[in-house]
């Protein structure tokens, strides 16, 4: 099956800077590969996604990259903000419509 | 708005107790998964269907069963608590088995404590 790995598992960064964070995944038939934001105590909320046929999506302050050759996706915030604080999960689906998720980033904005 | 709604928030059982968690959501989805999330290992599958009646086992089966009667509603059982399922448990909701590719609907999750 699908194996996501997801780094770092905590990211602390000042209000204002970006944040990156990479994942990896090894079935190359993946083809869908969505990003998660799960605030504490709250559900986890799809908040970009982007498709093997795509090298890049952007959405206001958020962009996530595709490279299928090397199999890695990662997710970019710029400008953070402390509401951007919480914890990030990369998916990622294949052929059984399945997503395996990577382990999760803790993500800390200090202001 | 899509609804995934999970019956209980917080719950508390004893070890060898038979526990149900239950999971209902309003939009007409086919997909409903099973997962629990620990900390360090992110979200991790259980079990999942694509149709009443309908069950596949996920990565971590062992100790859990399902039930799905009703298109709406997505069953978790644990026949006989043990103290290694204390845990968060999410429930989670998609359209259609094949076609575009949406991402889940999560609930809010049950944090389930085994004693």
């Amino acid at each position: 099956g699908e194996n996501v790995e997801q780094h770092p598992s905590t990211l602390s960064v000042q209000e204002g800077d970006s944040a990156v964070i990479k994942c990896t995944y090894s079935d190359s038939a993946s083809n869908y590969f969505p990003w998660y934001k799960q605030e504490l105590g709250k559900r986890p909320q799809l908040i970009i996604d982007i498709r093997s046929n795509v090298g890049e999506k952007k959405d206001q302050r958020i962009a996530v990259t595709l490279n299928k050759t090397a199999k890695h996706f990662s997710l970019h915030i710029t400008e953070t903000q402390p509401e951007d604080s919480a914890v990030y999960f990369c998916a990622a689906r294949s052929n059984d419509y399945k997503l395996s998720f990577g382990a999760g980033t803790t993500v800390t904005v200090r202001a | 708005d899509v609804k995934v709604t999970q019956s209980s928030r917080y719950l508390v059982k004893r070890t060898g107790e038979k526990v149900f968690l239950e999971c209902v959501q309003d939009m007409d989805h086919e997909n409903m998964f099973w997962y629990r999330q620990d900390p360090g290992l992110g979200l991790r599958l259980i079990y999942f269907s694509y149709d009443v009646k309908m069950k596949e086992k996920g990565d971590i089966p062992e100790g859990y069963s399902v039930s799905r009667e009703k298109k709406e509603r997505f069953s978790l059982i644990l026949e006989s608590a043990s103290t290694n399922q204390t845990s968060m448990y999410l429930c989670a909701s998609s359209p259609i088995h094949r076609g575009p590719f949406y991402g889940y609907t999560f609930g809010s999750g049950t944090r389930l404590t085994v004693v």
